[in-house]
């Protein structure tokens, strides 16, 4: 039930393509979804998060989308550069905590 | 986006000694804190939830009395690893929600590695 399920555990992508990551969680009172960017050795950077009630979030190359009927949500990166290649993190938060549940993350790795 | 800042970023200390870890929200007051442990190529992994004014709430499983957390103040969380032995050689990372009237974010520290010898 605490569970979010990330896939795939890595990726490797070519410059300018598109990468996808994709989350799947069980409880419905998840109310909160954040996506991490992660360097070796640096802590995690909030990228994006969304709330149940959107489908659809954007901010510049990141897009999370949301399907609340098929309880999963997904982080697309366009146009992928080297730079992007880090470990990403999906989670979710329980409503009424702060407690965030982590996915395993995914390693992405963009060829120049 | 908010600032948290975690000091020393990395340590190193004998076995049988002990650590102090500092957690500061630099620019936002945090009520809670949390702190997470993190192995090589592995995901977060809570610890405990630091709360100003009152006792952290640890996760099952870990060691209260190993890692003594302090949150002196609204903007200060103190992780202290006791007793530290090579097997707590870690990733250790803290963060703090930052609530809004209509948001809600949680920002997390660069993190600090710590090596027991």
């Amino acid at each position: 039930q605490q569970q979010v399920k990330q896939s795939p555990q890595s990726l490797i992508v070519q410059k300018g393509g598109i990468s996808i990551i994709n989350c799947a969680y069980e409880n419905t009172a998840f109310d909160y979804f954040p996506w991490y960017q992660q360097f070796p050795g640096k802590g995690p950077a909030l990228l994006i998060a969304i709330r149940p009630d959107v489908s659809e979030k954007k901010e510049g190359r990141f897009t999370i989308s949301f399907n609340k009927s098929a309880k999963q949500f997904s982080l697309h990166i366009m146009d992928s550069q080297p730079g992007d290649s880090a470990t990403y993190f999906c989670a979710a938060r329980m409503g009424g905590s702060e407690k965030l549940v982590f996915g395993k993350g995914m390693k992405l790795t963009v060829n120049p | 986006g908010a600032v948290v800042s975690q000091h020393p970023s990395w340590v190193i200390c004998k076995s049988g000694t002990s650590v102090k870890i500092e957690c500061r929200s630099l620019d936002f007051q945090a009520t809670t804190m949390f702190w997470y442990r993190q192995f090589p190529k592995q995901s977060l992994m809570l610890m405990a939830t630091s709360n100003e004014g009152s006792k952290a709430t640890y996760e099952q499983g870990v060691e209260k009395d190993k890692f003594l957390i302090n949150h002196a103040s609204l903007t200060l969380s103190t992780l202290t690893v006791t007793s530290a032995h090579p097997e707590d050689s870690s990733f250790y990372i803290c963060s703090a929600p930052l609530q809004g009237a209509l948001s809600y974010e949680q920002y997390f520290g660069p993190g600090t590695r710590l090596t027991v010898t």
